[in-house]
C-alpha cells in the first residue's frame, strides 16, 4: 500500500517532443508528491513537487499533472532537449515515526531525448 | 557551500569485511538520511536521523547501523559485508522548518561486495 508504480521504464523522445511519465499510488496518506531529476553519477535533485489539492503545477518546461480520485500524477516535460536526458523519479511523501516525512520513491524512467 | 557530500566515491570489499561510509552536510540541516539504489529497484530508506544523537530505522535496516554524533555528519556502517549489499548508496538531509520532501542528495557511493 505504500508503493509508488511508476511507468514507463525508459523512455525516448525526440528533441522538440514531450515527455511524459506517469506514476500512481495507493496510500491515501500521502500529502506531497515530488519529482527528482537524476543525471548519471550524481545524486537526485528535486525537480518540481504538487500538492494533492492541486490539479496542475507548471515550472517552465515543466508540468505535474494530478488525478487525486485516480490516484495518478504525471510529469510532462514539453519541447524535450538532450540535456533533460536523466532519470525521473516519481516520490511520494508521508508522516514517519512522527518527526519527519518519508519519501516513497517509483522505480525510475530512463529518458533519452535524442538531437 | 558544498551541500551534502559522501566520502568515499567507490569501494570493493570482500564478503565478511567492514566499512563505514561518511556523509556530511554544510546546510546546517536537522534531518539525515540514507538510502540504497538498485537497478528497477528506485531509492530505499535504510536508516534516517532527526537530530545529533537520535536515529531511526528506515525500509531496509538490516545489516546496517548509523550513527550521528554531530550535526553535520551522518556515518552509516556495515558490520559484515554481504553481496546483496552492493548497491550505489546515498545520503540525502532536509530542513525541519521546511517541509522535508524535499531533501537534498550527496553524490553517491558506489560500493561492490565480492
Amino acid at each position: 500500500q505504500q508503493q509508488v508504480k511508476q511507468s514507463p521504464q525508459s523512455l525516448i523522445v525526440q528533441k522538440g517532443g514531450i515527455s511524459i511519465i506517469n506514476c500512481a499510488y495507493e496510500n491515501t496518506a500521502f500529502d506531497y508528491f515530488p519529482w527528482y531529476q537524476q543525471f548519471p553519477g550524481k545524486g537526485p535533485a528535486l525537480l518540481i513537487a504538487i500538492r494533492p489539492d492541486v490539479s496542475e503545477k507548471k515550472e517552465g518546461r515543466f508540468t505535474i499533472s494530478f488525478n487525486k480520485s485516480a490516484k495518478q500524477f504525471s510529469l510532462h516535460i514539453m519541447d524535450s532537449q538532450p540535456g533533460d536526458s536523466a532519470t525521473y523519479f516519481c516520490a511520494a511523501s508521508m508522516r514517519y515515526g512522527g518527526a519527519t516525512n518519508k519519501l516513497i520513491f517509483g522505480t525510475g524512467t530512463l529518458l533519452a531525448v535524442q538531437p | 557551500n558544498a551541500g551534502v557530500t559522501q566520502t568515499p566515491k567507490f569501494r570493493v570489499l570482500k564478503t565478511g569485511q567492514s566499512m563505514t561510509l561518511l556523509c556530511a552536510q554544510d546546510m546546517n540541516h536537522e534531518y539525515m538520511y540514507w538510502y540504497r539504489q538498485d537497478p528497477g529497484m528506485g531509492l530505499r530508506l535504510i536508516h534516517y536521523s532527526v537530530g545529533e544523537g537520535t536515529t531511526a530505522k528506515g525500509e531496509v535496516p538490516d545489516g546496517y547501523n548509523v550513527s550521528r554524533l554531530k550535526k553535520q555528519n551522518f556515518l552509516l556502517g556495515l558490520e559484515s559485508a554481504a553481496p546483496s549489499q552492493t548497491s550505489v548508496y546515498f545520503c540525502a538531509s532536509s530542513d525541519q522548518r521546511r517541509s522535508s520532501y524535499e531533501q537534498y542528495f550527496g553524490p553517491g557511493t558506489r560500493l561492490t561486495v565480492t
